[in-house]
């Protein structure tokens, strides 16, 4: 059973480019979760995302950034016209239901650089 | 809102000696969960143990244990006998949030 598997490890965007982070959760797992680090920082939630539904958006920044998880692929977190401030580690996690009862298993990252 | 909290950005250790990771937290819930992970260089996520706030008895795993004092919301991870492997960012949970880490060093 492949664990999360976050695609790509590293990517690079100019300023104003889009960028878009791809995240397959476990087989069987249903609920996948967004979080940005920031250097030296910790893990700041992002969103929370059940197939087809976003039930937790609150950290998700109201401007640019977006996050889908269709009923087909892996869930996609778009961040639209980055900026410097957006470099950082995406994680993203996913687990078979709600996290507050299971262990959420975590992807090897996504590091973002906008030059 | 839910908030963690760690109040150590940075602990040190002697390899085989024990040290005690704190963290405390607040929710207005009953009923929850608590985790430690360990981010080592790799940037890898690693759960290193869970606790239910609804058991009393508090959850071991090898050489980790927790401190989880609930009246007190209090959930610190204690590593016995360290070893060089454990050095990394700890950081505690508590559901979806997450303290801001505490960096641990090891010394031979």
């Amino acid at each position: 059973n492949a664990g999360v598997m976050q695609n790509p490890r590293h990517l690079v965007r100019r300023r104003g480019q889009e960028a878009r982070l791809r995240c397959s959760p476990m087989k069987g797992h249903s609920h996948v979760y967004w979080y940005r680090q920031l250097p030296e920082e910790g893990l700041k939630f992002m969103v929370y995302l059940q197939k087809e539904n976003i039930i937790d958006e609150s950290g998700m920044p109201k401007e640019r950034f977006s996050a889908e998880f269709p009923k087909e692929g892996p869930s996609i977190l778009r961040i639209q016209q980055v900026v410097r401030g957006d470099s950082a580690a995406y994680f993203c996690a996913s687990s078979p239901s709600s996290v507050r009862g299971t262990e959420a298993f975590f992807g090897q990252g996504t590091r973002l650089t906008v030059v | 809102a839910q908030t963690v909290t760690q109040s150590q950005p940075e602990m040190s250790v002697q390899e085989a000696e024990t040290v005690t990771l704190s963290c405390t937290y607040d929710t207005s819930e009953s009923d929850y969960y608590l985790f430690w992970y360990k981010q080592p260089p790799s940037r890898q996520m690693i759960l290193v143990i869970r606790q239910e706030a609804y058991k009393q008895q508090n959850a071991t795993e090898n050489r980790f244990s927790v401190n989880f004092q609930k009246a007190a919301k209090s959930f610190s991870l204690k590593i016995s006998d360290s070893q060089l492997g454990d050095a990394a960012m700890y950081f505690c949970a508590l559901s979806l949030t997450f303290g801001e880490g505490t960096q641990l060093t090891v010394n031979p």
